[in-house]
């Protein structure tokens, strides 16, 4: 069964511009969750969909959005890049949410400039 | 809320030989799981091993078994006959918090295996 998978893998964007990222989780997978990992703050939970509804949200301001598709896929936006949102943006998979082992794709490195 | 703490940054051991990194959490939740994770350089967050808070039993998967202490809730990790491969950052997670549920990790232990 193939993995979970990101795209793009890396992405230099200057401030101001925005970004989308994107997950396809294992299949079968229902559940997707997005985490931040910087060097200063470790990793930082950003959100986590389930049936294309956000069903619980990190500590991060409104420019960090996310929706899910009926295929499960799911994209999370930052609008307005800062450099400070230079980091690896971790996706995770599971069966459902709740109690299921998350399983993480390779992340996305995005750079700020 | 929920905390994780590791209290070693970096740790190393010889090839062949056993390691034990260290993990203590905090939660006021009665139904909870615990993670090891790696990430190796290439970054991809890989599973290690799971505990689950109700099971007395420890977890083990091959060479890596955890021994889990509820109640000082500590949950170790034990790596036997290190290889290598096992050269890593290894991150203990918590999840918990029924109904709002997302991983807590903590800050990492960078492992490093001595040829």
């Amino acid at each position: 069964k193939a993995g979970v998978t990101q795209t793009p893998r890396y992405l230099i964007k200057t401030r101001g511009q925005q970004v989308t990222l994107s997950c396809s989780p294992i299949s079968g997978h229902r559940s997707v969750s997005w985490y931040q990992q910087t060097p200063g703050q470790g990793l930082q939970f950003l959100f986590e969909y389930f049936s294309e509804t956000q069903r619980n949200k990190g500590n991060f301001p409104g420019r960090f959005s996310g929706r899910q598709f009926s295929n499960s896929r799911s994209e999370m936006n930052v609008s307005t890049l800062e450099l400070g949102d230079s980091a690896l943006y971790l996706c995770a998979s599971s069966l459902s949410p709740g109690r299921d082992t998350q399983y993480f794709g390779p992340g996305t490195r995005l750079t700020v400039l | 809320a929920q905390t994780v703490t590791q209290s070693q940054p970096e740790m190393s051991v010889q090839e062949a030989e056993t390691v034990t990194l260290s993990c203590t959490y905090d939660t006021s939740e009665s139904d909870y799981y615990l993670f090891w994770y790696k990430q190796p350089p290439s970054r991809q967050m890989i599973l290690v091993i799971r505990q689950e808070a109700y099971k007395q039993q420890n977890a083990t998967e091959n060479r890596f078994s955890v021994n889990f202490q509820k109640a000082a809730k500590s949950f170790s990790l034990k790596i036997s006959d290190s290889q290598l491969g096992d050269a890593a950052m290894y991150f203990c997670a918590l999840l918990a918090g029924f109904g709002n549920e997302k991983l807590t990790f903590g800050t990492g232990t960078r492992l490093t295996i001595i040829p």
